[in-house]
């Protein structure tokens, strides 16, 4: 069975500066996606970013990075010059080829920015 | 594009109750998830649509949920009797591209 964890029930930052949430995950397959996903209060999932198991280079969309370690199983998710309304729940989640492309979760980070 | 629709957002009932939730997907997305979100955890699938025929019901609790998706479009969750730990949010999302899912803002479902 895949699992997703990540070790950092909250984290906070100041405004403009740069954060790196955690996540690792434990899979036997080797065709995955990799995603992080933020939940604000309204609930609705918006994904951050997407990441392809087969592709080494790390994706990057505008502020918001990772660095994904395929042989450590480890997936960070970095954001850059962050600012207000980056605050929510960021979720790391999995999926796999060969299972109806089903999605694992992470139990989330809750990130707070501060002025 | 419109994105997906969930109502009611908010529902409060007592337990033994009934309740159901409905979602209408992006048009032309063929899947369709349930998925539940209990406080301080990640989303977890219940129930995966292709169309009208069901997927992955692996982790839906057969004895009190029950999902139907209508003619391959709107989909409604129910669950009948409920219990306190049915408390959630229950998300639906949809999709046209298995890496590409379009989620709902959840139904917020409190049981007393």
């Amino acid at each position: 069975a895949q699992t997703v964890t990540q070790s950092q029930p909250e984290m906070s930052v100041q405004e403009a500066e740069t954060v790196t949430l955690s996540c690792t995950y434990d899979t036997s397959e080797n065709n995955y996606y990799l995603f992080w996903y933020k939940q604000p209060p309204s609930r609705q999932m918006i994904l951050v970013i997407r990441q392809e198991a087969y592709k080494q280079q790390n994706a990057t969309e505008n502020r918001f990075s990772v660095n994904f370690q395929k042989a450590a199983k480890s997936f960070s998710l970095k954001i850059s010059d962050s600012q207000l309304g980056d605050t929510a729940m960021y979720f790391c989640a999995f999926m796999t080829w060969g299972s109806n492309y089903k999605l694992t979760f992470g139990k989330g980070t809750l990130l707070t920015v501060n002025p | 594009e419109a994105g997906v629709a969930q109502s009611p957002r908010y529902k409060i009932i007592e337990k033994r109750q009934s309740v159901a939730f409905w979602c209408n997907p992006i048009s032309g997305h063929a899947t369709l998830y349930w998925y539940q979100q209990i406080l301080g955890q990640g989303p977890k699938l219940l129930i995966q649509f292709q169309n009208n025929g069901v997927v992955d019901d692996s982790q839906l609790p057969k004895d009190r949920f029950s999902a139907e998706r209508l003619k391959g479009v709107d989909s409604t969750l129910k669950i009948q009797p409920a219990k306190l730990e049915d408390s959630a949010v229950y998300l639906c999302a949809s999709s046209s591209e298995a890496v590409r899912l379009a989620f709902g803002s959840g139904t917020r479902l409190t049981v007393v």
